[in-house]
């Protein structure tokens, strides 16, 4: 299994600004997917971080406010643009490499805005 | 009605109790079912992967599913204060390579000395 680490584990910021967060794998993987995950609702997808290509978002989320990079298999970041206290929220990356069926997980950025 | 419902709970039991948590689904395309387990400021750690209907037994957990009940299962035998966490389950149509999961809210559980 892949062991992903994210940066940073936590941050406070201001209305209107942008945060990067930065999600890095052990190993290379296929898939890498950024979720959101607030309190007391289930982790919501936000997009598939596609290598060398621009990502896949699901329904909600688009690239102006979630941009995503993924420039190598093993690295990828989801920049919050603009941000609001509604995205106060836990962002979690996760990885899945060739031939498995399933995911794992960083261990989540904690973004607070104020 | 979401694709996939899990009680939040909480679930609170003493030290050695069997624990069952559930969950139900509407899409009856999903084939993989997985469970994660995720301690508090932690990311989500797989703990059992399925595919298809059937029973898993790892150690203490055992992972069941009903197809045609659009029903899953996790039982935890014995359990013990460090099995303390949010227990989700997740599910998806194709494997995860290729398809997205769906994740239910998560069971909160308790287990006490």
């Amino acid at each position: 299994s892949a062991v992903i680490s994210q940066k940073p584990s936590r941050d406070i910021c201001q209305r209107g600004t942008s945060l990067t967060i930065q999600c890095q794998v052990d190993s290379q993987v296929t898939m890498m997917f950024w979720y959101r995950q607030q309190p007391g609702q289930s982790l919501t997808l936000i997009a598939t971080a596609n290598q060398g290509s621009e990502a896949t978002y699901e329904s909600g989320f688009v690239i102006d406010k979630f941009p995503i990079s993924r420039p190598n298999l093993t690295f990828s970041t989801l920049t919050v643009s603009n941000m609001s206290p509604e995205d106060s929220s836990i962002y979690l990356c996760s990885g899945a490499g060739r031939g498995e069926d399933t995911q794992y997980f960083g261990p989540g950025t904690r973004l607070t805005v104020l | 009605q979401k694709e996939v419902e899990q009680d939040p709970g909480p679930l609170s039991v003493p030290e050695g109790a069997i624990v069952s948590l559930n969950c139900t689904y509407s899409n009856s395309a999903f084939q993989y079912f997985m469970w994660y387990r995720q301690y508090s400021r932690k990311g989500p750690e797989l703990l059992m992967y399925t595919y298809s209907s059937g029973n898993k037994e790892d150690g203490r957990f055992t992972a069941q599913v009903d197809k045609s009940s659009k029903y899953i299962s996790l039982f935890i035998r014995d359990s013990q204060p460090s099995d303390s966490a949010t227990y989700l389950c997740a599910m998806s149509r194709r494997g995860s390579t290729l398809g997205r999961l769906y994740f239910g809210r998560g069971t909160q559980l308790t287990v006490w000395p």
